[in-house]
Formats: C-alpha cells, sequence, structure tokens
C-alpha cells in the first residue's frame, strides 16, 4: 500500500480480554515502531523492530504486553487481560533502515492508529 | 533521560501572522531534531528535520531553527492559514539505551480567520 496501515482503527474490549493490533508498514521499510499516545499525553515508545532481529522489549509497559513481527513486515501487538489504563490510540509506524546511518533515515511514517477503550 | 518540553496550552494565532512554537529538550545533545504536525483522528505526518549543524531549515512557509547552546527549537509558520490548525510535535532521534523517537506532548495551534 502507498502507507502505513493498522486495523482495526477502533477496537472496544470489556477488561481481562485479549486484544490483537495490527500494523502492516510501507513495503520496503525495514524498521518497525509501536507507540501509544494516550488522552493528553505525547507519544510513548513502546518497541522497535530491525527486519527479522529480535526486539528491545524494555519499552513495553508491562509483561501483558508484546509484539510480533513475521516475514520482517507485518506486526502485531497483543495486549493481554487488557485494563482500563490501557484505553489509547496505539499508534504504528515504519522506516527505512535506521541503523545505516543516514539520518534521513530516521524519518518515520505513521498509521492512523488503532484506538482501544476497555470497557 | 532524555526530556522534551513544548508549551501544551493552545496557541490561538490571527489569519496571516507568523506562528512560532518553540520546543526545548533537556539531557541530550541530539545530532538532529524534526517536527511533526498531527490532525485529529490521524498519525503524525513529518514535516521538518534539521541536523545539529544547521542554524535554519526552510520549507514553503516552514521554518525551523535549532540552537544548540541554548538546547532549543523553534517553528515558524509564515502566513498562516486555518488549514494550519493542528497539533505540532518536536521529536528527538533515539538515544540514551531508547531505539524509538521522543516526542513532546505538542502544541496545539489555532488559526482564527
Amino acid at each position: 500500500g502507498a502507507g502505513v496501515s493498522q486495523s482495526p482503527s477502533n477496537k472496544v474490549t470489556e477488561k481481562g480480554k485479549d486484544v490483537e493490533l495490527r500494523c502492516d508498514p510501507i513495503s520496503g521499510h525495514t524498521a518497525l515502531y509501536w507507540y501509544r499516545q494516550s488522552l493528553g499525553q505525547g507519544l510513548e515508545f513502546l518497541i522497535y523492530f530491525q527486519g527479522n532481529s529480535a526486539p528491545d522489549k524494555s519499552g513495553l509497559p508491562s509483561d501483558r504486553f508484546s509484539a510480533e513481527r513475521t516475514g520482517g513486515s507485518v506486526s502485531t501487538l497483543t495486549i493481554q487481560r487488557t485494563q482500563q489504563e490501557d484505553s489509547a490510540v496505539y499508534l504504528c509506524a515504519s522506516s527505512l533502515d535506521r541503523l545505516a546511518g543516514a539520518i534521513a533515515k530516521n524519518i518515520q511514517y505513521f498509521g492512523a492508529g488503532t484506538r482501544l477503550s476497555v470497557l | 533521560s532524555q526530556k522534551i518540553e513544548q508549551n501544551s496550552e493552545a496557541l490561538n494565532i490571527q489569519e496571516g501572522k507568523t506562528a512560532t512554537l518553540t520546543c526545548n529538550y533537556t539531557n541530550y545533545s541530539p545530532a538532529y531534531l524534526q517536527w511533526y504536525r498531527q490532525d485529529p483522528g490521524r498519525g503524525p505526518v513529518f514535516l521538518l528535520l534539521i541536523r545539529e549543524n544547521e542554524k535554519e531549515k526552510r520549507k514553503e512557509r516552514l521554518k525551523v531553527t535549532f540552537d544548540t547552546t541554548l538546547k532549543q527549537s523553534l517553528f515558524h509558520i509564515t502566513a498562516s492559514q486555518p488549514a494550519d490548525s493542528a497539533t505540532y510535535l518536536c521529536a528527538l532521534p533515539p538515544g540514551g539505551g531508547a531505539d524509538g523517537l521522543t516526542f513532546g506532548k505538542g502544541t496545539h495551534l489555532i488559526i482564527q480567520p
């Protein structure tokens, strides 16, 4: 596709349920990022994937959060046993290879996000 | 850890005037700084990147300055239009062990006709 695609655009779930959020990055972008944006707050970095390499999970807010990236392309962010404080917009971004060293390749292209509401 | 401060209060500007937004940062010496625009219900969109050795960068009606001594970037929109109304985010590159961009909370700009 032309841009980063995220699905669903909105998700309403009950407390304690698991949810899966999907991100389809721009074709050819090897780097993929997940962020969380809570009401009135800035974007909070969650996790970063570079190609097929194992991600650094230290930014994930709790062990209920996990993410994977299959085949170096599509990524899913899973939240288990959702809590009300998980309600936020989850944004995915992709970029060209950050490790390549060219500053311009750190420009990130964002999807429209998934708005998660935990009741 | 690196920290970014933006005036998160709404900034009201009369159409046609120049809007100036401020981004201050601490505990970091970034090689570059980025500005993004975010509209309601949308993800941020990249606008400009300025390197540490560049004092000023321009793109159409946009101008960004970067003062590494003051640890400050200014973002200017000249001849502002109502369509420029949005939230503008300042972002620092990965550093300090983190991998993702560090974003400020953003400044909500309102251009009044």
